[in-house]
């Protein structure tokens, strides 16, 4: 099993650019997330998607957009790439809301210039 | 409010000396207990997790979590530490009810030292 992938894996932008990551789980999982990660912050959460056709904010949701396209894709939307958002971002999916834990993908390294 | 406080950032040790990473959580409901690790530029994978039974859970690779509800404690042990055990390790709680998102500790770096 893939479990969840993540594309792309590492991605340069200009300040300004948009860009699109994705995000697939082929577990048939309800839940999914997108998280940021960087150094002693921890892991924040910028977006989830407690079921198909919902979404929430999560700690960080400004300067980002998400789509939850289907069961399996959750993607997530940089609209206009500023340098605070250089980070390595990653998503999840859990059965149901995290009772049994995540999955997490390898990551998207993203540097904004 | 839920919290999980990670008590030491670093934490260096030397090949096969035994290791706990402390985590310790505030929540005045049942919640449930998880052990992240994060190798070097790799994702998340889940280590060890408490949902109710036993207060003492183990990982196949030897770590194991003792679940103190009276000191809101869920620390992770290991007997004896590999080279290869040189990771990130995240403590994360989640409630029970309706919104059972994961709150997480800020990490532990574990560097096993020859």
């Amino acid at each position: 099993n893939a479990g969840v992938t993540q594309t792309p894996k590492f991605q340069v932008l200009k300040t300004g650019q948009s860009m699109t990551l994705q995000c697939a789980q082929d577990m048939n999982h309800n839940s999914m997330y997108w998280y940021r990660q960087d150094p002693g912050m921890g892991l924040r959460l910028i977006y989830y998607s407690a079921s198909e056709g919902t979404t929430d904010k999560g700690e960080v949701p400004n300067g980002y957009n998400v789509s939850r396209l289907n069961k399996r894709e959750f993607s997530l939307r940089l609209e206009s790439a500023a340098p605070s958002q250089t980070s390595v971002y990653f998503c999840a999916s859990s059965e149901w809301q995290g009772d049994y834990g995540y999955t997490f993908g390898s990551g998207t390294r993203l540097t904004v210039v | 409010a839920q919290s999980v406080t990670q008590l030491d950032s670093q934490v260096p040790v030397f090949e096969e000396a035994p290791v706990e990473l402390r985590c310790n959580y505030s929540s005045s409901v049942s919640v449930y207990l998880f052990w992240y690790v994060q190798y070097p530029n790799q994702g998340l994978q889940l280590l060890l997790k408490y949902l109710s039974g036993s207060t003492l859970v183990e990982s196949i690779n030897g770590f194991e979590a003792e679940f103190n509800k009276s000191q809101t404690s869920f620390h992770l042990r290991k007997p004896s530490v590999h080279i290869s055990d040189t990771a990130e390790y995240f403590c994360a709680v989640s409630e029970g009810g309706n919104n059972r998102k994961l709150i997480w500790g800020l990490g532990t770096s574990l560097a096993v030292n020859p």
